[in-house]
């Protein structure tokens, strides 16, 4: 089936430094998101990514879908305490019957104030 | 509006007893979906339900898992017999719109220990 690689796995940083994270697959998807899980919590979504070279922002979070639709980044500037979490990317292929999510790994975010 | 509910929160069962999730989508919402995330893995698919009907069950690990949604409301998923790799977190996410994409919002979680 098909897998997504979320990078890094984990990383510890900074109040106030910048983030980026990615999301790369073997096979297209036709739709990106990403997600932030908080301990206890189902992930949330952050924002989706509808179109290949699309850029995308919401706040301090920007993301972008790849040109050839099989990868996609998280940058988070000027992190805060309260980004500490697990992100997770996704990717729907779409169409038909195909509206799962397949997700990567996630990335374990900390944050030291 | 009430979110995705889940029941119970956590679950901690010796191997071979039957347990049943519960998962209340939002209200109104015809789809919903059921994903499960084993420890240090990613988050996957299990089903799709279209109001009561198995939109897609690709996900699904084996015939020990049972996923029912009557009416078209609230869904459980049972495991029967349960084994130790059924051990993880399970969570339910319910949209309006069929490509889930409009809002797909997920609950809690269900966190199944089987030991």
């Amino acid at each position: 089936g098909q897998q997504l690689n979320q990078s890094p796995q984990s990383m510890f940083i900074q109040e106030g430094e910048d983030v980026s994270m990615n999301c790369t697959s073997s096979s297209i998807f036709n739709t990106w998101l990403w997600y932030k899980q908080d301990p206890g919590e189902g992930p949330v979504l952050l924002i989706a990514l509808y179109k290949a070279g699309e850029l995308t922002s919401n706040g301090r979070l920007t993301a972008q879908f790849g040109i050839t639709r099989k990868d996609s980044f998280l940058n988070i500037s000027a992190s805060i305490p309260s980004d500490v979490g697990i992100y997770f990317c996704a990717g729907q292929l779409g169409g038909g019957s195909n509206y799962k999510l397949t997700f990567g790994k996630g990335t374990l975010l900390t944050v030291n104030p | 509006e009430a979110g995705v509910t889940q029941f119970p929160s956590h679950s901690v069962i010796e191997k071979g007893q039957t347990v049943t999730l519960r998962c209340d989508p939002i209200s109104g919402h015809d789809n919903l979906y059921w994903y499960r995330r084993v420890m240090g893995k990613e988050i996957k698919f299990l089903l799709h339900f279209v109001k009561e009907s198995k939109q897609d069950e690709s996900g699904m690990p084996n015939n020990r898992f049972l996923a029912e949604r009557t009416g078209g409301t609230y869904s459980t998923l049972k495991v029967q017999p349960a084994e130790l790799e059924d051990s993880g977190v399970y969570f339910c996410a319910s949209s309006q719109d069929l490509t889930g994409l409009d809002g797909y919002t997920f609950g809690s979680g269900t966190r199944l220990t089987v030991v």
